[in-house]
């Protein structure tokens, strides 16, 4: 079975900072998708960065970007110029390309402070 | 365009009783998955549903039953509740037919069994 593990509880960056969030994964497939999804107060996830497995390049999105490290089966975020909205709970998370296999598997989280 | 909206935003139940929980998905969409997020834990996979069958399910006991509408809504049942069901319930939509389709959640439904 699969497992993600997040192993830094909370995290806080000065705002205009970098910040790296780190995640590992457990997994015998060779193919699969990882997120990260930030959850603010409103607990409403919203995803932030996906990379397929396949894809050595890793992903970018604007501020965001991730760190994949297929061998050592680690996804890591990078949040530059951090802002105050940035502040919220941060999960990764793993889903499978077996067919059949919809559900998505998350970490316990990393609370990101950002200090003004 | 609306989002996923998911109903009640909060519950309070006691312990025996049963609930249903509510989610619209995003327009368009015809996938929906609910998730049970416990405190300090992160969204756990309850079971998903499209054209109205459960076509996967997490390791979540048979108290735990859903139902997905034509129109694509879903409700999420929970029979018998104990302590330990109360959680933050989330609802996640998705189109099937998009290449890499991505999930998108509602704000939850967050329980409290007494």
């Amino acid at each position: 079975a699969q497992t993600v593990t997040q192993s830094q509880p909370e995290m806080s960056v000065q705002e205009a900072e970098t910040v790296t969030l780190s995640c590992t994964y457990d997994t015998s497939e060779s193919d699969y998708y990882l997120f990260w999804y930030k959850q603010p107060p409103s607990r409403q996830m919203i995803l932030v960065i996906r990379q397929e497995a396949y894809k050595q390049q890793n992903a970018t999105e604007n501020r965001f970007s991730v760190n994949f490290q297929k061998a050592a089966k680690s996804f890591s975020l990078k949040i530059s110029d951090s802002q105050l909205g940035d502040a919220a709970m941060y999960f990764c998370a793993y889903r499978s390309t077996t067919s059949g296999t919809y559900k998505y598997i998350f970490g316990t989280g990393t609370r990101l402070k950002v200090l003004a | 365009d609306a989002g996923v909206t998911q109903s009640p935003t909060h519950l309070i139940k006691t312990r025996g009783q049963q609930v249903t929980l509510r989610c619209s998905p995003k327009s368009g969409h015809d996938t929906v998955s609910w998730y049970q997020q416990a405190l300090g834990q992160g969204p756990q996979f309850i079971f998903q549903y499209y054209e109205e069958e459960e076509r996967q399910r997490g390791n979540f006991p048979d108290r735990f039953s859903g139902h997905q509408f034509p129109n694509y809504s879903s409700e999420l049942n929970v029979n018998a509740l104990l302590l330990g069901d109360s959680a933050l319930y989330l609802c996640a939509s998705s189109d099937r037919t998009v290449l890499n389709e991505k999930l998108f959640f509602g704000s939850g439904t967050q329980l409290s069994v007494l």
